[in-house]
């Protein structure tokens, strides 16, 4: 079966300093992956997918980046954190039951003091 | 521009009676559309879907309906029970690898 792995888990980064959440996919090859965030009050806001290696599509301009360096690995980025940038961050890639529905990762909370 | 909108941000049901989750989507592309359901610091749990050519898909306690000339859908949870005390989010793709999320509906269960 398919499972996806978030770390950390939980962030706690002052505004100014880099960030990079990892996402990685086991059980499945070639998935198309995405990068969601959940703002207070905002609900969850596509940021990136990505349909393969080195293959990246942003949604909104942020100051965030996206990374696909291996097949199963989506990673996220940042130079410098803004206090915008806290938020729950959800990776996710359709399942292997359906291709039509997307399966979640458990999340990485990102505090930005 | 919300393409997928969730006008109730909360809503409260009484245990064992109905709860009803509206969506709302002005993308005429979309053909496809999700129901999730998240807990507090947890990923969201898919719940049930629908594509376009139905009006209408059942799960158990969950149904969700479609209306497609008022872009509109709907997801009945029968008998609400106090476990389903979460945050809803309805979700539609069509056309590209895109899935759209609402901005979700707190729904609390009382007991």
């Amino acid at each position: 079966s398919q499972t996806i792995h978030q770390w950390p888990a939980t962030l706690v980064q002052p505004v100014g300093s880099p960030l990079s959440l990892e996402c990685t996919v086991e059980g499945t090859s070639n998935p198309n992956l995405y990068w969601y965030r959940q703002a207070a009050g905002r609900g969850l806001q596509l940021l990136f997918y990505s349909v393969g290696i080195g293959q990246i599509s942003s949604e909104v301009p942020q100051n965030l980046s996206a990374s696909r360096p291996q097949d199963r690995q989506f990673i996220l980025s940042s130079k410098k954190l803004l206090l915008s940038d806290s938020g729950f961050y959800l990776c996710a890639s359709p399942s292997l039951a359906g291709a039509n529905v997307l399966t979640f990762g458990a999340g990485s909370r990102l505090t930005v003091l | 521009d919300q393409q997928v909108k969730q006008n109730s941000p909360s809503l409260s049901v009484q245990e064992g009676r109905i709860s009803i989750l509206n969506c709302d989507y002005t993308n005429s592309m979309f053909d496809y559309f999700l129901w999730y359901k998240k807990y507090p610091a947890e990923g969201p749990t898919f719940l049930i879907s629908i594509s376009s050519i139905k009006d209408k898909n059942e799960d158990g306690r969950f149904t969700v309906f479609l209306n497609k000339s008022a872009k509109h859908l709907s997801l009945h949870i029968v008998p609400s029970q106090p476990g389903d005390s979460a945050v809803y989010f309805c979700a539609a793709s069509g056309g590209t690898y895109k899935y759209i999320f609402g901005t979700g509906t707190r729904l609390k269960v009382l007991a």
